[in-house]
């Protein structure tokens, strides 16, 4: 989805490195997500954003961080990256609806490989 | 873990058939979405069922959910190869967070 854009798209670090992987979205959409994707594993989730001040961990926050600089920018470091972090890595945005109903808009991901 | 299971984990089928694909949860829900990721790209959203609602269409999708038996199935009708892709459900409960299955690797042959 043009709407959400990561970057990189590709990223190859080794053992040790901070890096930093960016999502922009052009949604106007106060919720922003990241997750990670190994195979046979589906999705899980790392650090969500309910808005510019809200931060929470997700189910396997350990050895990550997240910024959120402003609406429509979430960032997530790894802070010393190891090996089992390769994987796909994906941002997605949802605008909250009071019915309770939400629909989250993924980007394109990145792909990360330690070595 | 939250996630709940899906099955089968992988499914090959001729262009033409119907594909079911069936997920599992465990706790209790506000709604269950269904997605589509072609390879290593990011995830599409395809339809979400309400807590209260027992099916729903769109196009050639049909979803049903059970909340008494915590399951839901996903039915693609009259399959194009076009279809091929990985799909997950994601469950959405009370703190509007989504937890996603495993997935179901579709192919569907011409």
């Amino acid at each position: 989805d043009a709407d959400v854009t990561q970057t990189p798209r590709n990223r190859i670090t080794k053992t040790g490195k901070r890096i930093m992987l960016e999502c922009s979205q052009t949604k106007g959409h106060d919720r922003m997500y990241w997750y990670r994707q190994d195979p046979g594993l589906g999705l899980r989730l790392i650090y969500y954003s309910f808005d510019v001040k809200d931060i929470n961990k997700g189910e396997i926050s350990d050895g990550y961080s997240v910024s959120r600089q402003a609406q429509a920018k979430f960032s997530l470091s790894l802070e010393s990256a190891i090996p089992n972090q390769t994987a796909l890595y994906f941002c997605a945005t949802s605008d909250f609806e009071t019915s309770g109903k939400e629909t989250q808009y993924f980007g394109p991901g990145t792909r990360l490989l330690v070595l | 873990s939250q996630q709940g299971e899906e099955d089968p984990q992988a499914l090959s089928i001729q262009e033409g058939e119907n594909a079911t694909m069936n997920c599992s949860y465990k706790t209790s829900i506000n709604n269950l979405q269904w997605y589509r990721q072609n390879s290593g790209r990011g995830l599409v959203h395809l339809i979400l069922i309400r807590s209260n609602e027992r099916e729903k269409h769109s196009g050639r999708l049909r979803v049903t959910l059970d909340t008494s038996k915590k399951s839901s199935s996903l039915l693609i009708t009259a399959s194009r190869a076009a279809d091929t892709a990985s799909y997950f459900c994601a469950k959405g409960g009370a703190t509007n967070k989504l937890i996603f299955g495993t997935g179901t690797l579709l192919a569907v042959q011409p």
